[in-house]
């Protein structure tokens, strides 16, 4: 079974604070993802990458940034928090099938800025 | 641009009856659609998938009706049950290949199933 995993379910930070999310996935992926869930808005892709070191600016970059330094390993980073960043915020990885991409999703972590 | 809209937000179902929810799309280059499902505390899993080559595909009580001309899909629960009661969002891509990685989704449904 392909499993994410990702280092919080629930974090709460100060305004200003810079903080890391962190996700690991155990199926050898190369593709990985960040995304921000939020009510009425589904799901939001931040970043994308396709390679170790490699990335691309997803729908909403802005006030983030991410790191791939090993090829299992994913980090999205809030340079400055700020209140409009609480939010659930899901990790992927994917993997190519027969025809498509799939992904799979980890737990989520649910962080607010206060 | 939001280029998968799903309807509706929310959809209470009685326990036995069908679900549906709708999804419309407006890139003509999508070429796969999967249907995600996600419960409460936990990231969401893929649940059913269709190609644009065929109109309908079933797996149990889920099933993807596909229409390319209008360009809709939509996900119909059979026999809805409480356990059914997650939220769902559909997705579009554009299939295999490099730059091709990329999956856009709806708005999300939370469907609730009442006995």
């Amino acid at each position: 079974d392909v499993k994410v995993t990702q280092s919080s379910r629930y974090l709460v930070k100060r305004t200003g604070e810079k903080v890391f999310l962190e996700c690991v996935q155990d199926m050898d992926h190369e593709n990985m993802f960040w995304y921000r869930q939020d009510p009425g808005l589904g799901l939001r892709l931040i970043y994308f990458s396709y390679d170790v070191k490699m990335k691309e600016k997803g729908d909403i970059p802005e006030g983030y940034s991410v790191s791939r330094e090993k090829k299992e390993r994913f980090s999205l980073i809030l340079e400055s928090a700020s209140t409009n960043q609480t939010s659930m915020y899901l990790c992927a990885s994917s993997v190519q099938t027969g025809f498509a991409y799939e992904q799979y999703f980890g737990p989520g972590t649910r962080l607010t800025v206060t | 641009q939001q280029q998968v809209k799903q309807s509706p937000q929310s959809l209470i179902v009685q326990k036995g009856g069908i679900s549906i929810i709708n999804c419309a799309y407006e890139n003509t280059a999508f070429d796969y659609f999967p249907w995600y499902q996600q419960f409460p505390g936990k990231g969401p899993a893929l649940l059913i998938a269709i190609r644009p080559d065929v109109s309908e595909k079933k797996e149990g009580r889920f099933t993807i009706s596909f229409n390319k001309s209008a360009k809709q899909f939509s996900l119909h629960i059979m026999d809805s049950q409480p356990g059914d009661s997650a939220t769902y969002f559909c997705a579009a891509s554009r299939g295999r290949g490099f730059g091709n990685e990329k999956l856009t989704f709806g708005t999300g449904t939370r469907l609730t199933i009442i006995p």
